[in-house]
């Protein structure tokens, strides 16, 4: 089991565009979490999906957008890119059946707005 | 609103001296802490939490809800210690999922 894949690594974009990242979680896991993290900062959480619906969500504009699909994989939209977007974003797995207290996160996909 | 903090940046100990990695939160409700480590060139992953109260790499954390505190001690530093740790918060009840992080300190375990 490679546990939580993010794809792609790293990602360059200009402001006003559009990115779409996505989470393949562990095997055995229902739940994706997307969280962001900017230099020098703790992850942020954005939402959670889970049965393909989002189930919570942090405090994060509507230009964040994401999905989940049924083999529970998941994508991370962001509209309109803005300077600040520039970040490390996380994705992280959970069982429901598992308490879904554990969050197992993948290696992350790097993205910078220029 | 919960928040987590984690008041050093940096901290830097001599290997074989102890550790403390301090951690507070505000919560006004029942709250489970956890302590994630990222090492080097690796992805976050979790070293333990309050709930298991296990020791994980001869590391222990004890939820003192008086100070409302998590901090994270180890009674002799390893140079493999050295690495980002991160204290998290999450809500226990009412459907919350999210953890809340602090910023982080960085240990550095010098030889």
């Amino acid at each position: 089991d490679a546990g939580v894949t993010q794809s792609p690594t790293h990602l360059i974009k200009t402001r006003g565009q559009q990115v779409t990242l996505r989470c393949s979680p562990k095997s055995g896991h229902d739940t994706v979490s997307w969280y962001q993290q900017a230099l020098g900062q703790g992850p942020q959480f954005i939402f959670q999906y889970y049965e393909e619906e989002e189930r919570q969500r942090g405090n994060f504009p509507d230009r964040f957008s994401g999905h989940q699909f049924p083999n529970y994989s998941s994508e991370l939209n962001v509209n309109a890119l803005l300077l600040g977007d520039s970040a490390l974003y996380l994705c992280a797995s959970s069982s429901i059946a598992g308490g879904g207290n554990e969050q197992f996160f993948g290696p992350g996909t790097r993205l910078t707005v220029l | 609103a919960q928040r987590v903090t984690q008041p050093e940046k940096l901290l830097s100990v001599f290997k074989g001296a102890p550790v403390e990695l301090k951690c507070n939160y505000s919560y006004s409700g029942s709250p489970e802490l956890f302590w994630y480590v990222q090492y080097s060139r690796q992805r976050l992953q979790l070293l333990l939490r309050h709930i298991s109260r296990e020791s994980i790499k001869g590391f222990t954390a004890d939820l003192n809800k008086g100070e409302t505190s998590f901090h994270l001690k180890k009674p002799f530093a390893q140079e493999e210690d050295s690495a980002m740790y991160y204290c998290a918060l999450r809500r226990i009840g009412a459907g919350s999922y999210q953890l809340t992080f602090g910023k982080g300190t960085k240990l550095s375990v010098i030889p």
